[in-house]
């Protein structure tokens, strides 16, 4: 099992660009979750999924969207890249049985760093 | 709505010492409360967790214990390594349906030779 896989590792755009963020999971998690980590900061929510075709908005959605075509795969895309948005980047994925009941543990990658200039 | 409050870092130490790392939290009903840790370079990586009052987390010689009474998750560990050397977080997540993980802001810890 590979977990979580995150690509690109580092990157650095103009304002302006957009870029698409790549998450993949191979555990067969229904939840997948972007997060931002902001220096000295906890992790803010951008977006979730709860399985394929289906995504909410989290804390800080603003500048951001989603997609979940598949239960692998979670892009996150920027269409129009602010200096705000200079972060790290990550994605998690957990598991969710029947009934309603809340996602088990959250199971993260490896974080994506995000330049904007 | 949830939140956790984590003491500020960095926390310094030599190798071998006691380490207390306190997180208090605010929430309604019985939240699950965890510690992440964030190494060098890497993502979070979760280290232990508590589902219910009383319960005790333990891993890699950590534990916190869940403590309604004072609504803490306090982490310890008994002898400190410098491979302990990373960035722990605290976090809950309410009871009810979908809830999102709330994080506490981490906390540094800078173990020494």
């Amino acid at each position: 099992n590979a977990g979580v896989t995150q690509t690109p590792k580092f990157r650095i755009l103009k304002i302006g660009q957009s870029m698409t963020l790549q998450c993949a999971q191979d555990m067969n998690h229904n939840y997948m979750y972007w997060y931002r980590q902001d220096p000295g900061m906890g992790l803010k929510l951008i977006y979730y999924s709860v399985g394929a075709g289906i995504t909410d908005k989290g804390e800080v959605p603003n500048g951001y969207n989603v997609s979940r075509s598949t239960t692998e795969d979670f892009p996150l895309r920027l269409e129009l890249a602010a200096p705000s948005q200079t972060s790290v980047y990550f994605c998690a994925s957990s598991y969710s049985g029947r009934g309603g009941r809340s996602p088990d543990t959250q199971y993260f990658g490896p974080g994506t760093r995000l330049t904007v200039l | 709505g949830n939140s956790v409050t984590q003491m500020e870092g960095p926390v310094t130490l030599s190798e071998e010492a006691f380490l207390t790392i306190n997180c208090t939290y605010t929430a309604t009903g019985y939240p699950s409360l965890f510690w992440y840790v964030q190494y060098p370079g890497e993502g979070l990586q979760l280290l232990l967790k508590a589902t219910k009052a009383d319960d005790k987390g333990s891993n890699k010689g950590f534990e916190a214990t869940y403590r309604k009474e004072t609504t803490s998750f306090h982490l310890e560990k008994g002898s400190v390594q410098v491979s302990d050397s990373a960035v722990y977080f605290c976090a809950l997540r309410g009871d009810t349906g979908f809830q999102k993980l709330v994080f506490g802001t981490g906390t540094r810890l800078l173990v020494s030779p």
